[in-house]
């Protein structure tokens, strides 16, 4: 069985840096194929794809957040790391991590840890 | 960008009545090389991480019931419930994973009317 559990600050100031751990188990990191991905939510809103990193330490970000992006994956530790400098009220959200599984192509995310919540205030 | 976008935002359905959303991307999503529609479906309860239903378009996750369904291909495609019971009461997304930055709908709220 995969799970997934994402830990980290749940209170930043602006132009913070934010750090986000995602540790999983029922899965390698090292495994062809496999990968995970990030994806937030602010209150209310819909969801947004951040950044994926695969097994081969592929590593791909959404291009308007990819300046403050960084992934990173420890497969020792099962964990995936990500970090998003100069935090706004803005980037307030449940932050979630996903796995997800590449053949041919991209691939959906599942399943999902149940996500953090950050807010970045003041 | 693929810009995928949904319709309605909300409906009401009465319990074993018919639930249809539908989700249209600004471009195809069909891979010419695997003949597949890089499409998901999700299902989010309140505070509750999205489930995976269906991918590939149409093909339903392992344990989803089956009166999930999805279909459509190339540019527009639909989730329907065929029967809407009490528990399906969620929000509903769709998702491309044929473009990176893969991105998502904007969501359905299904609601029992």
């Amino acid at each position: 069985q995969i799970t997934l559990k994402e830990s980290g600050p749940t209170l930043v100031k602006p132009t913070q840096t934010l750090t986000l751990t995602c540790t999983f188990s029922g899965f390698s990191l090292s495994t062809r194929g496999l990968g995970v991905a990030w994806i937030r939510q602010p209150p209310g809103k819909a969801l947004e794809w951040l950044a994926l990193i695969y097994w081969d330490d592929d590593k791909r970000y959404s291009p308007s957040l990819k300046s403050r992006l960084t992934i990173t994956k420890d497969t020792s530790k099962n964990q995936v790391v990500l970090t998003m400098t100069n935090m706004d009220p803005e980037d307030t959200a449940t932050y979630f991590c996903a796995h997800t599984i590449t053949t041919d192509w991209l691939g959906w995310f599942a399943p999902w840890g149940h996500g953090t919540l950050v807010t970045v205030s003041s | 960008d693929f810009v995928m976008t949904q319709s309605p935002d909300s409906l009401a359905v009465s319990l074993g009545e018919r639930a249809t959303i539908n989700c249209k991307s600004s471009q195809s999503i069909l891979n010419p090389s695997n003949n597949k529609n890089h499409l998901a479906w999700y299902q989010q309860k309140p505070g509750q991480p999205p489930k995976l239903l269906i991918y590939s378009a149409s093909t339903r996750e392992s344990g989803v019931p089956d009166r999930f369904s999805g279909s459509g291909s190339g540019t527009d495609f639909t989730l329907t419930i065929s029967s809407l019971q009490a528990e399906d009461v969620a929000l509903y997304y769709c998702h491309q994973y044929y473009s990176t930055p893969q991105t998502f709908g904007q969501g359905t709220k299904v609601e029992i009317k």
